[in-house]
């Protein structure tokens, strides 16, 4: 069974820094990665995914992530951090195959300070 | 374009109360899924249905029923509401193909008191 696991439910930087949210998975087969971002008092939207093809993926709002195979990671940056980044960031995990269910892990909140 | 709709979009419930919660769809997807949002939680998988009139548990199924007699609707039932049950209520689906994104309703905010 897949699982996803994102290290630091909090994750506070300073605008104009470097934005890094860890998610490491563990699937028996290899899987779809997900990066979702929800706003407050929203539903959830899709920044970017890893399907097949080149491990680093580009997303909306300047956000990318590297699948490593090696390492069961699939970080997500940005360079440089905005205040209208401040939001909470999902990664979710789809084994190929057939199981149809699509995890999630448990969250980043990401805070922006000006 | 709709997407996917929740109905309704809060709602308040005394203990022991039945309600149902409504998904609709309108992209003609095969998957569609009902989460809940906790705190600290993240979003933890409810029941499933991969197509019209199969439905699956996923991790946190107890107290819940679903039913997808139709293929753009999928329904979530509470029998008897309890406070542990508080939450708020997320709905999304996606086409049959695995690697494709699932998109999200707006979500339903229960209270249950």
């Amino acid at each position: 069974a897949q699982s996803v696991t994102q290290l630091g439910s909090h994750v506070s930087v300073s605008e104009g820094a470097l934005v890094l949210l860890r998610c490491n998975y563990s699937s028996s087969v290899p899987p779809y990665l997900f990066w979702y971002v929800q706003y407050p008092n929203q539903g959830l939207q899709l920044l970017l995914k890893y399907t097949t093809g080149a491990t680093l993926v580009k997303g909306i709002n300047g956000f990318e992530a590297e699948f490593k195979k090696s390492e069961t990671s699939f970080h997500l940056t940005k360079p440089s951090a905005h205040m209208s980044d401040a939001a909470e960031y999902f990664c979710a995990v789809i084994a190929q195959g057939g199981s149809e269910k699509l995890v999630f892990g448990k969250g980043t909140k990401l805070t922006v300070n000006p | 374009n709709a997407g996917v709709t929740q109905t309704p979009k809060f709602r308040v419930l005394k203990t022991g109360q039945s309600m149902t919660l409504l998904c609709a769809q309108d992209m003609n997807h095969e998957y569609m899924y009902w989460y809940r949002q906790d705190p600290g939680m993240g979003l933890r998988l409810i029941h499933y249905s991969v197509g019209e009139g199969t439905t699956a548990k996923g991790e946190v199924p107890d107290g819940y029923n679903v039913s997808r007699l139709k293929k753009q609707n999928f329904l979530l039932g509470l029998e008897s509401a309890a406070p542990s049950q508080t939450s708020v209520y997320f709905c999304a689906s996606s086409p049959y193909t695995e690697n494709t994104e699932a998109f999200f309703g707006q979500g339903t905010r229960l209270t249950v008191v």
